[in-house]
């Protein structure tokens, strides 16, 4: 069984370009969890999605930043606009049915020039 | 809302010696659970233990146990007998399922750990 796969590992954009994170969770699994790591920081949770569900976005900046996990394909987090202050990893995390246990990728390190 | 502490910013042990990473977590709920994470300079993370609020008994992983203090609210790891493999950024993280949030992990700032030969 695979594990959680994200891609890129590493995404580099210009400020004012799109960023498009993917996440393919474990399979069977069917809750995704986004979370950030600024530098000297630890993780911050940003949404929780189920298929085709945002269950908890409250830790999402209001703009610019969206998630979805459609029913086919993997968990999209998409950075519209980015700027330097977006550099950061990105990680996500699929669970079964509890969060409980929380299988996380490898994370997608994003570097805004 | 829920907050995780880790006041260490760095400790160093050396091989073969036990050492104690600390936290402390505020929370109002009463069911919800503990979790240390390891972070290699890979930068996966990896869980170490996790540790129920409702159970009195300390978790241990084979080299790995906590403390778990939930009056005071405190959550320590202890690593003994650490090897070279152990060197990693340690987090520790706090869930509930509060709202229906089913275990978002709230993360402390971490502890980065150097194991010395």
């Amino acid at each position: 069984n695979a594990g959680v796969m994200q891609n890129p590992r590493h995404l580099v954009r210009r400020r004012g370009q799109e960023a498009r994170l993917r996440c393919s969770p474990m399979k069977g699994h069917s809750h995704v969890y986004w979370y950030r790591q600024l530098p000297e920081e630890g993780l911050k949770f940003m949404v929780y999605l189920q298929k085709e569900n945002i269950i908890d976005e409250s830790g999402m900046p209001k703009e610019r930043f969206s998630a979805e996990f459609p029913k086919e394909g993997p968990s999209i987090l998409r950075i519209q606009q980015v700027v330097r202050g977006d550099s950061a990893a990105y990680f996500c995390a699929s669970s079964p049915w509890t969060g409980l246990e929380q299988y996380f990728g490898p994370g997608t390190r994003l570097t805004v020039t | 809302a829920q907050t995780v502490t880790q006041s260490q910013p760095e400790m160093s042990v050396q091989e073969a010696e036990t050492v104690t990473l600390s936290c402390t977590y505020d929370t109002s709920e009463s069911d919800y659970y503990l979790f240390w994470y390891k972070q290699p300079p890979s930068r996966q993370m990896i869980l170490v233990i996790r540790q129920e609020a409702y159970k009195q008994q300390n978790a241990t992983e084979n080299r790995f146990s906590v403390n778990f203090q939930k009056a005071a609210k405190s959550f320590s790891l202890k690593i003994s007998d650490s090897q070279l493999g152990d060197a990693a950024m340690y987090f520790c993280a706090y869930g509930d399922n509060s709202g229906g949030s089913n275990y978002k992990l709230t993360f402390g700032k971490g502890t980065l750990l150097t194991v010395n030969p």
